[in-house]
């Protein structure tokens, strides 16, 4: 089982529209947990971080975590073609705080 | 506030040859981490520097090696290139573990 799992994608959702990206972890320690979105050719920006049960917003972007069922995930709303990249999940382990475990990441393209 | 440098932007190497590459983390931040990325495998973690000393390291070929100086700047340096190793080569930087870690442009190394 991989470390940090993503839906495969890719996603496609119409502009206004909100796109639901999902993450699962397979080590019960993870502590802390990352969102990051990738532009073709580009490196990877962070867009949200978070640390404990429940939700967190920022604008559009709300990053929910849930520690018993050992997921977290990212609801971009009213998505804008300029939303269309690559979200890489990623999440840290309490023996390896120094190391980020990524996802493969999931593909989301917004149309107008 | 500046953020992570890294140089060079892109290389092109032969195989045979040894590459080393640089990275600058933000002003105050000790710990730097290496990734590289390809299509085939995603993101994948090298090792992470934190005062000089390596604290973390992923599971590539003694090929590939870091170390990083007392004004926290890092290198890598990969011996003996293979075709395989062209990819994009990330440096993170974080200032306290577990925190967030921000990402340098990369360096984009093709081995022909």
């Amino acid at each position: 089982q991989k470390e940090v799992e993503q839906n495969s994608g890719p996603l496609s959702v119409p502009e206004g529209a909100i796109a639901s990206l999902n993450c699962t972890y397979s080590d019960r320690g993870s502590q802390s947990f990352f969102w990051y979105r990738q532009y073709s050719g580009k490196s990877p920006e962070l867009i949200m971080f978070i640390y404990s049960n429940g939700d967190k917003e920022d604008g559009r972007f709300t990053a929910q975590l849930n520690k018993a069922s050992q997921y977290v995930s990212l609801l971009i709303r009213d998505s804008q073609p300029s939303d269309s990249a690559t979200y890489l999940c990623a999440v840290t382990r309490g023996s390896t705080l120094g190391r980020l475990y990524f996802g493969r990441g999931t593909q989301l393209t917004v149309w107008p | 506030k500046a953020g992570v440098t890294q140089t060079p932007r892109y290389l092109i190497k032969t195989r045979g040859q040894q590459v080393t590459l640089s990275c600058s983390p933000i002003s105050g931040h000790r710990s730097v981490s290496w990734y590289q990325q390809t299509p085939g495998q995603g993101l994948q973690f090298l090792f992470e520097y934190f005062s000089e000393t390596q604290r973390n390291k992923g599971n590539f070929p003694g090929r590939f090696s870091g170390r990083q100086f007392s004004n926290s700047r890092s290198e890598m340096n990969v011996s003996t290139l293979e075709l395989g190793d062209s990819a994009l080569y990330l440096c993170a930087s974080r200032g306290q573990e577990g925190s967030e870690a921000f990402f340098g442009q990369g360096t984009r190394l093709t081995v022909v």
